[in-house]
């Protein structure tokens, strides 16, 4: 079976400041891919960043990165000089192949602060 | 352009209405999702269609219905509805193939509101 973990409720950080948003999974499956969403209180699911289980480079959008520790099972988003507008709920979320169920941790309610 | 479309925003109904919902995506994806999230938990899979066709029901009530009249458009029909089915319903959809292009992609979602 396929489980996310996201062991921060809550986060706060000041306006600038880089932000880690931890992510661990298991799967026994080789091929699967990892996914980070963004949900505002408007309630959007916004996609973020995706890392495919061969990619042998993190990856990168913009400001968010993904630390892909593949030995470690983690994959950890990082938002580099974090805004105001990045207060939100984050979800980490996992996909096998040939799976189309997507399976979501319990997310990190992250919060910027001026 | 990446963008899901659903309607109504919000919907307040009686237990005894009959009432649907509805999405729209013009990205050419042939898989389309229906979610349910409770406040501050994760969204919960109800539908999968891929190709027009049901592909996952995770035991949902039959008081949800889903319909896919084509490609671009997914429809949720509700009809005696309890106040535990109040939630926030998301629906997604996504290419199907290689994992690499199968990131599902939100629509804004419809609040419901039983009473």
């Amino acid at each position: 079976a396929q489980k996310i973990t996201q062991t921060q409720p809550g986060m706060f950080v000041q306006e600038k400041e880089a932000v880690t948003l931890d992510c661990t999974y298991d799967t026994s499956d080789p091929s699967y891919g990892l996914f980070w969403y963004k949900q505002p209180s408007s309630g959007e699911m916004i996609f973020l960043i995706y890392q495919g289980s061969y990619d042998q480079q993190n990856a990168t959008e913009g400001r968010y990165s993904l630390n892909f520790q593949k030995a470690r099972k983690s994959a950890n988003l990082v938002i580099s000089a974090s805004q105001l507008g990045d207060s939100a709920m984050y979800f980490c979320a996992m996909r096998t192949q040939g799976a189309q169920k997507l399976v979501f941790g319990q997310g990190t309610r992250l919060t910027i602060n001026p | 352009d990446t963008e899901v479309t659903q309607t109504p925003k919000h919907l307040v109904m009686g237990m005894t209405n009959k009432k649907s919902l509805k999405c729209e995506q013009h990205m050419g994806h042939r898989a389309m999702y229906w979610y349910k999230q409770k406040a501050k938990k994760p969204p919960e899979l109800m539908f999968v269609y891929s190709y027009e066709k049901l592909s996952i029901n995770e035991s949902v009530p039959s008081r949800f219905s889903p319909e896919c009249p084509n490609s671009s458009l997914l429809n949720l029909h509700l009809h005696a509805l309890q106040p535990e089915d109040s939630a926030l319903y998301l629906c997604a959809s996504s290419q199907v193939g290689r994992l690499a292009v199968e990131t599902q992609y939100f629509g804004p979602g419809t609040r419901l509101l039983v009473l």
